[in-house]
């Protein structure tokens, strides 16, 4: 059980780059979320899937797109990469039962676009 | 719309030392969780928080979902170098999917 995975774990890309942020959770959760963490600075939600085929913008989602490919994976795209978009980014699923709900995250991909 | 305050924003004890941090939300919450965050890893979570009154323990760590379900507290008692870090609360409501998230404590011991 390896709970959140997320490839790859650094890259770099010139301006006007594109590319794929992959995660993959195997905890059979129904939600998913992509964040970005800026330094000093707390979590931003970009976009989420509150289930399989459903896709949602959170607060920040200028600048990407999201496919939710089936239960277990949820993959970001940098269609055209800026350096305001160097930061780490974070993928959680979550657990909603009877007692509340969780997120459980991955550890993360930093991404430095030059 | 919701936010949320953390507070304080840093920390520097001396080891053995208790930790108290906190947060405030303009919006009733549901949900409280406390996440631990080490340099170059994701959040991890240490304690959920489901009703108003709760108070929850994990080792040393202590957490209460306030009354007003507008607040919840952390405390960490005895503190060692290990409790050095990020430590992020969160939480929702019913209407949606979405966490709000504090900005964060940094925790730091002095040598």
């Amino acid at each position: 059980n390896a709970g959140v995975t997320q490839t790859p774990k650094f890259q770099v890309l010139k301006t006007g780059q594109s590319m794929t942020l992959q995660c993959a959770q195997d905890m059979n959760h129904n939600s998913m979320y992509w964040y970005r963490q800026d330094p000093g600075m707390g979590l931003r939600l970009i976009y989420y899937s509150a289930s399989e085929g459903t896709t949602d913008k959170g607060e920040v989602p200028n600048g990407y797109n999201v496919s939710r490919l089936n239960k277990r994976e949820f993959s970001l795209r940098l269609e055209s990469a800026a350096p305001s978009q160097t930061s780490v980014y974070f993928c959680a699923s979550r657990r909603a039962s009877g007692s509340g709900e969780t997120q459980y995250f991955g550890p993360g991909t930093r991404l430095l676009v030059l | 719309g919701q936010q949320l305050n953390q507070s304080p924003q840093s920390m520097f004890i001396q080891e053995g030392e208790d930790v108290s941090m906190n947060c405030t939300s303009s919006s009733i919450f549901n949900t409280w969780l406390w996440y631990k965050q080490d340099p170059g890893e994701g959040p991890v979570l240490l304690i959920a928080l489901y009703k108003a009154g709760e108070l929850t323990s994990n080792g040393r760590l202590t957490a209460q979902f306030g009354i007003t379900r507008k607040d919840s507290f952390l405390n960490i008692s005895a503190s060692i170098p290990s409790d050095v870090g990020i430590y992020f609360c969160a939480g929702n409501t019913d209407s949606n999917y979405q966490l709000i998230w504090g900005a964060g404590t940094k925790l730091i011991i002095k040598p």
